[in-house]
C-alpha cells in the first residue's frame, strides 16, 4: 500500500459527460501528479501541482483540468468526454519537488466512457 | 523531446534464470532514472533509482546502473522468481524538460512472465 488514495475505483460514463477524479496523496506529500495510461499511448504524464499551485503540465487536454486543495488532495477534471478518453488515470504523491524525488502512485481509476 | 526505449516483451523466462531488460534513454539535461513495477490490477511501484551517472539502484535482488556514455539503464535479476512476474516500467525525470516539469517520461513497459 503506497498510501495514496483514489476514488472511485471503477467509473463506466458515456461520451459528453463531464466526470471527477479524486486523489488523496500520502500523509505530508506536497506533490501531486496525474497520468493517463492506456493501450496505445502507455502511460503519459498529464499534470503536477506543488501545494497547491500548478507547476507543470505535461500531454493534459483542454477538456481536462485539476485542481490540488488546501488539505493538498487533488481531482482531476475530464469533461466532453469521448471514447479515446478510456484508460486507467492514476494519481503520483511525492514529499517535494524535484527530478529526484520518488513518485508513490495510487491503485488508479479506471474510466470507460461507452 | 525526452523519450525512453525498453523492449516490450513478453518475456519469458524459467524460475531461476538470468534476467535482463534493457533501457535506453534520450534525455535534454540530467535525468533521474527509475524502474517501476506494476502487477496485475495494481498500481506502480518504484522498484529502484539512480539520480546521477555511475549510480547504482538496488532492491529485492534487482539493480540497475546509471550509465550516461551509452544512456541506458538495464534492468539485471541474477534469478528471477514466479512471483516478479509483473510489467516493469523505466522511466526518467529530466529538470529540462516540459518547462521544469518533474513529470515521469515512461518507456511502454516490458511484461515479464516467469514459468515454474
Amino acid at each position: 500500500d503506497s498510501g495514496v488514495t483514489q476514488t472511485p475505483k471503477h467509473l463506466i460514463t458515456a461520451t459528453g459527460q463531464r466526470v471527477t477524479l479524486r486523489c488523496s496523496p500520502r500523509s505530508g506529500d506536497l506533490s501531486v501528479y496525474w497520468y493517463q495510461q492506456s493501450l496505445d499511448q502507455g502511460l503519459q504524464f498529464l499534470i503536477q501541482y506543488y501545494n497547491g499551485e500548478e507547476r507543470a503540465k505535461g500531454n493534459i487536454l483542454e477538456r481536462f483540468s485539476a485542481q490540488q486543495f488546501p488539505d493538498l488532495h487533488s481531482e482531476l477534471n475530464l469533461s466532453s468526454l469521448e471514447l479515446g478518453d478510456s484508460a486507467l488515470y492514476f494519481c503520483a504523491s511525492s514529499a517535494e519537488r524535484g527530478v529526484g524525488e520518488t513518485q508513490y502512485f495510487g491503485p488508479g481509476t479506471r474510466l470507460l466512457v461507452l | 523531446g525526452d523519450s525512453v526505449t525498453q523492449m516490450e516483451g513478453p518475456v519469458t523466462l524459467s524460475e531461476e534464470a538470468f534476467l535482463t531488460i534493457n533501457c535506453t534513454y534520450t534525455a535534454t539535461g540530467y535525468p533521474s532514472l527509475f524502474w517501476y513495477v506494476q502487477y496485475p490490477g495494481e498500481g506502480l511501484q518504484l522498484l529502484l533509482k539512480a539520480t546521477k551517472a555511475d549510480d547504482k539502484g538496488s532492491n529485492k535482488g534487482f539493480e540497475a546502473t546509471y550509465r550516461k556514455e551509452t544512456t541506458s539503464f538495464h534492468l539485471e535479476k541474477g534469478s528471477v522468481q514466479v512471483s516478479d512476474s509483473a510489467v516493469y516500467f523505466c522511466a526518467l525525470s529530466d529538470k529540462l524538460s516540459g518547462g521544469g516539469a518533474d513529470g515521469l517520461t515512461f518507456g511502454k513497459g516490458t511484461h515479464l512472465i516467469i514459468q515454474p
